[in-house]
């Protein structure tokens, strides 16, 4: 599994946009990342994936870097509802011999300021 | 329409005793999981059924039995449980194969507490 690297912890006032660094450098060339986060006293969701070009959904946006060894989640608008855990996963997105399993790591703490 | 639910939310138990974990899914996907979270907050995966087939298996002591009726069902049971037992336990469920990004659904976590 590849090894990933993140901040423990990052502040954000509520309505700025927010950055996530996520280190990746072992991620194999087959391996899409993921992101994930998780609320509180919730299970984790689904917030993104990617493999070399950048993303955009209705929650957010990721950039990886053109050496795919790191990347970066981006919320454009941080609410107070966006502060969780964000978890980024390399994962071999079609199942492989990895099936699916998803690797945490100790992810980053977003808080959101009013 | 809950996609991924479990039963109970919370469970409180004596060391010794047996306990199930019951999952149920409606979302159609072909693979389930039993992750454990622990009191660090870390989250792992135990075990994975594709197809009612176990398919990820990592280092969970015996006393950990899942069992998956159906494509729809992933049980948890634990057998003469543990201090160390105590956690979150989330089910999450996810479509397989090629063209699909394997996006995992959870389940709102059952909190064990065993005392």
């Amino acid at each position: 599994d590849a090894k990933t690297t993140q901040p423990n912890s990052m502040e954000s006032n509520e309505e700025e946009p927010v950055h996530l660094p996520c280190n990746h450098s072992t991620i194999s060339g087959t391996d899409y990342i993921h992101w994930y986060r998780q609320l509180p006293s919730q299970g984790p969701e689904y917030v993104i994936h990617g493999l070399t070009s950048n993303v955009n959904n209705r929650m957010a946006s990721l950039a990886i870097a053109e050496d795919r060894k790191s990347s970066t989640l981006i919320l454009h608008r941080a609410t107070l509802r966006d502060a969780a855990v964000y978890y980024c996963i390399p994962l071999y997105a079609a199942g492989g011999t990895s099936y699916g399993k998803l690797t945490f790591g100790q992810g980053t703490i977003l808080t959101v300021h009013p | 329409d809950t996609a991924v639910s479990q039963t109970p939310k919370y469970l409180v138990t004596q060391m010794g005793n047996d306990k199930s974990i019951k999952c149920e899914q409606n979302l159609g996907h072909d693979t389930m999981y039993w992750y454990k979270q622990d009191s660090k907050k870390f989250l792992k995966i135990m075990f994975s059924y594709n197809n009612k087939e176990l398919i990820i298996n990592e280092t969970v002591p015996n006393r950990f039995s899942p069992k998956s009726p159906d494509k729809a069902h992933l049980n948890l049971h634990i057998n003469s449980l543990e201090l160390g037992d105590s956690a979150v336990y989330f089910c999450a469920s996810s479509q397989l194969g090629m063209g699909t990004y394997n996006e995992q659904f959870f389940g709102p976590g059952t909190r064990l507490t065993v005392l």
